[in-house]
């Protein structure tokens, strides 16, 4: 079946320090993939995403590259703000049927001034 | 636009009774889930409407019913409910189409506590 493992958290940083957070999947053929984040309080929001094979998927600083040879979708970020803080989930959508997501267990990150 | 929209934000319930929990949306998207978060698990699916007039089972459907209203509308409903469905709710919507990437919006979560 389709799953996805997550790196535990949580996470502390401190500011301005390299970020990464790990995923990688079960599958069967070639999903596409994502990163979702989570603000306190909030609902979840697409960060970013990647549809095949060695994609980079990128925004506001993150990126995350498609890597089928390893299955993986690692988020990173070079240099972490307070503002990052949240929890982040990754997911993937399989290729074939209906348009549904399945999602890691999420990571709790939180960035110390 | 609103986006999506849940009522209510917080609910508690005691163990058997019913409620039911609703969503909305306003970006003419065709499909619809339902979702609960739990510590730990991430996000479940528990049902889903590719369409309006179709609903099908999640992951974790059972406890459960929903009902797609209209095009906009996406409903939730406990009818006896049980301490193991303390969760957060969450609701989300989506383009249906070929293209397997369509990004789906989540609504701001109903947070229900069973006692």
């Amino acid at each position: 079946g389709n799953s996805v493992t997550q790196m535990e958290g949580p996470v502390t940083l401190s500011e301005e320090a390299f970020l990464t957070i790990n995923c990688t999947y079960t599958a069967t053929g070639y999903p596409s993939l994502f990163w979702y984040v989570q603000y306190p309080g909030e609902g979840l929001q697409l960060l970013l995403k990647a549809t095949k094979a060695d994609d980079k998927g990128s925004n506001k600083g993150f990126e995350a590259t498609y890597r089928k040879e390893t299955t993986s979708f690692h988020l990173e970020k070079g240099s972490v703000q307070v503002s990052d803080s949240a929890v982040y989930f990754c997911a993937l959508r399989p290729l074939q049927g209906a348009q549904k997501l399945v999602f890691g267990q999420g990571t709790r990150l939180t960035i110390n001034p | 636009n609103a986006g999506v929209t849940q009522t209510p934000k917080f609910q508690v319930l005691k163990t058997g009774q019913s409620m039911t929990l609703q969503c909305a949306q306003d970006m003419n998207h065709n499909s619809m889930y339902w979702y609960r978060q739990d510590p730990g698990m991430g996000l479940r699916l528990i049902y889903y409407s590719a369409s309006e007039g179709t609903t099908d089972k999640g992951e974790v459907p059972n406890g459960y019913n929903v009902s797609r209203l209209n095009k906009r509308e996406f409903s939730l409903r406990l009818e006896s409910a049980a301490p193991s469905q303390t969760s957060v709710y969450f609701c989300a919507s989506s383009e249906t189409g070929g293209r397997s990437d369509n990004e789906q919006f989540f609504g701001p979560g109903t947070r229900l506590t069973v006692l």
